[in-house]
Parts: structure tokens; C-alpha cells; sequence
């Protein structure tokens, strides 16, 4: 059973860059697009982007300028990073398993989501 | 603002058969697949239905999608109170360099 974990610290200062990192279990990354999602609190899910073992991203053009996805097929996690955050980037952030085609809404296989504040 | 429209909730009673549409239009899902998911309190979003209208293995068959033009659909059979949860559907969107876009989410409620 392909397993999804995120990680990464729950609290980020304004301004400052947050961190998360997505470990896969139970299969390989390998040809599938690997998302990150988020939901803050009470709202509604927001798609922030995807990456392939190969290094292709494709981001939410209205987080494009501050957002950086990356891929360690090695050890079957990617990762997220998110610059400049204010008190709107507060959120449940989860990593999702995309399909094989670059146009596939179809997330198969989500992590728990991790909470990060944003906070002085 | 959501870029597929929902209507924010639905309820019905046991036993009784409840849809959610999803409008969009025709750089999403007029020309690309929906894909539905169910979010129970306080869990993460869980696959529902995708390619339109295709179960994953595991999913009851009293739920079933369906698309037609620019809107799609989620239809519920038999409601159970354990289906009171969020539902979103999601579709690829062609627009710029193309993006998931996500509904707003229909908040069930069984009566």
C-alpha cells in the first residue's frame, strides 16, 4: 500500500521560507507527478503544484514567483518550498500521487497533511 | 473564487440518492477529466471517483460521476450518515501553462 508522509516544521515566521518534504513508502515516485495541495482552515483545496522523476514542474501561476518544488527519486521524496509567507500561506499542506500524464486531476494517494502556521 | 463551481451543500435522508454538480468550462472540463474526492472531518481528502466516472478499488458502488460538456456530476445512492463529508471535484485546466483546479467544495449533510 503506497504510503505518503509529510514533514517539516509546523511554525514559520512572516516573511521567511517554508519547508516541507514529502517521503513516499509502499512504491515508487518513479513516472508519476507528485502534487502538493493546501487547505487552509474552514476553506477549500488549492493546488500549488506538481513534479516528475524528472524533474518537471508546473506551478499555480498565482504562487508561481515564490514556490519551488524538488525531487529525490533516490529516496522516493519531494519537496516543497514556499518564500516570503504571510498570514494567507497558513494552511493544511498535503503531498499528493498524481498520474502519469501531466493533464491528470487524478491524486490517488494522499498524505495526512501537516498544519503550518504562520506566525512571529 | 473557485475556478469549478459547486453548490456549498447538499443534504438528504437515509436511504434517498443525492447529486453534486461541478460546473466548468471548456479549458477544464470540457475538454479534460473530473475526478471527485471525499474529505470526512479532520482527515485528508480521499480519491472518490476519476476519469470521469471510474471507481478506485475499495469505493462503494453508490457513488458514481458522470460528465457531460462542461459539467459533471457526483451522485450518491442509498445515502449512509457515514457519507456526510466534504466533496470536491477537480479537473485539469488549460489555461496559461495549465493547472488542477479544485471546486469549492459541497459540504453533505445527512439528515
Amino acid at each position: 500500500q503506497v504510503q505518503l508522509q509529510e514533514s517539516g516544521p509546523g511554525l514559520v515566521k512572516p516573511s521567511e521560507t517554508l519547508s516541507l518534504t514529502c517521503s513516499v513508502s509502499g512504491g515508487s515516485i518513479s513516472g508519476y507527478f507528485c502534487n502538493w495541495i493546501r487547505q487552509p482552515p474552514g476553506k477549500g483545496l488549492e493546488w500549488i503544484g506538481y513534479i516528475n522523476d524528472s524533474g518537471y514542474t508546473n506551478y499555480n501561476p498565482t504562487l508561481k514567483s515564490r514556490v519551488s518544488i524538488s525531487v529525490d527519486a533516490s529516496k522516493n521524496q519531494f519537496s516543497l518550498k514556499l518564500a516570503s509567507v504571510t498570514a494567507a500561506d497558513a494552511a493544511v499542506y498535503y503531498c499528493a500521487r498524481g498520474g502519469f500524464n501531466y493533464y491528470d486531476s487524478t491524486l490517488d494517494y494522499w498524505g495526512q497533511g501537516i498544519l503550518v502556521t504562520v506566525s512571529s | 473564487q473557485s475556478v469549478l463551481t459547486q453548490p456549498p451543500s447538499a443534504s438528504g435522508t437515509p436511504g434517498q440518492r443525492v447529486t453534486i454538480s461541478c460546473s466548468g468550462s471548456s479549458s477544464n472540463i470540457g475538454r479534460n477529466i473530473v475526478s471527485w474526492y471525499q474529505q470526512l472531518p479532520g482527515a485528508a481528502p480521499k480519491l472518490l471517483i476519476y476519469n470521469n466516472n471510474q471507481r478506485p478499488s475499495g469505493v462503494r458502488d453508490r457513488f458514481s460521476g458522470s460528465k457531460s460538456g462542461t459539467s459533471a456530476s457526483l451522485a450518491i445512492s442509498g445515502l449512509q450518515s457515514e457519507d456526510e463529508a466534504d466533496y470536491y471535484c477537480a479537473a485539469w485546466d488549460d489555461s496559461l501553462n495549465g493547472l488542477v483546479v479544485f471546486g469549492g467544495g459541497t459540504k453533505l449533510t445527512v439528515l
